[in-house]
């Protein structure tokens, strides 16, 4: 059982390129969420999806930020025109349907220089 | 809106201490509350309550709830090393029961 897989581990991006960060939820799992850490914050929900569907993206930035979670292949967060402030660590979970305990991967850390 | 509160934001102990890391909560219609450990990187899920006074227990690790208090409370007996890290704690919050708010969490480590 691999667990929850991001990737890439660390992501440096200039200011104005596009950040795409993937996810693979646990086997088993058809609920993925976002989270971002920023430094000395918590953990802040930002948006929650199942196959094909987004069901919740009320924490997502309204521009720039986008998500999927496609029929085939992994999760998808999209960050377009990135910018010093998006640096952050983000984390994607993965659930089955009537869990509470989300199971973490080990984040992407996104660098904006 | 949601909050979670935890004390202290970070603690410095001894191997073989015992430790109580406390999280405060305010939420509408509470559903659970989760306890997480953060090493360096993915949060591991430690505990679920969702009962008043019913303590739960892992190991060295016990948790417990207080519902009309607004508070739970993590212990750690003879602490090790190992148990150094971030711990987390979280509620689905907004009537929902996957979307989490976590505190900002307690910083943890154990000296030799």
């Amino acid at each position: 059982n691999a667990g929850v897989m991001q990737n890439p581990r660390h992501l440096v991006r200039r200011r104005g390129q596009e950040a795409r960060l993937r996810c693979s939820p646990m086997k088993g799992h058809s609920h993925v969420y976002w989270y971002r850490q920023l430094p000395e914050e918590g953990l802040k929900f930002m948006v929650y999806l199942q196959k094909e569907n987004i069901i919740d993206e009320s924490g997502m930035p309204k521009e720039r930020f986008s998500a999927e979670f496609p029929k085939e292949g992994p999760s998808i967060l999209r960050i377009q025109q990135v910018v010093r402030g998006d640096s952050a660590a983000y984390f994607c979970a993965s659930s089955p349907p009537t869990r509470e305990a989300h199971t973490f991967g080990s984040g992407t850390r996104l660098t904006v220089v | 809106e949601d909050k979670v509160v935890q004390s202290p934001l970070s603690l410095v102990v001894h191997e073989g201490d015992t430790v109580t890391l406390n999280c405060s909560y305010e939420v509408t219609n509470f559903r659970s509350l989760l306890w997480y450990k953060q090493e360096k990187k993915a949060p591991t899920f430690l505990f679920m309550l969702t009962s008043s006074g019913i303590e739960k227990k892992s190991g060295r690790l016990s948790s417990i709830l207080d519902k009309k208090e607004l508070f739970s409370i993590l212990n750690i007996t003879a602490t090790q090393t190992g148990d150094s890290a971030v711990y987390l704690c979280a509620v689905p919050s907004g009537g929902s029961n996957y979307k989490l708010t976590f505190g900002k969490g307690t910083l943890l480590t154990v000296n030799p």
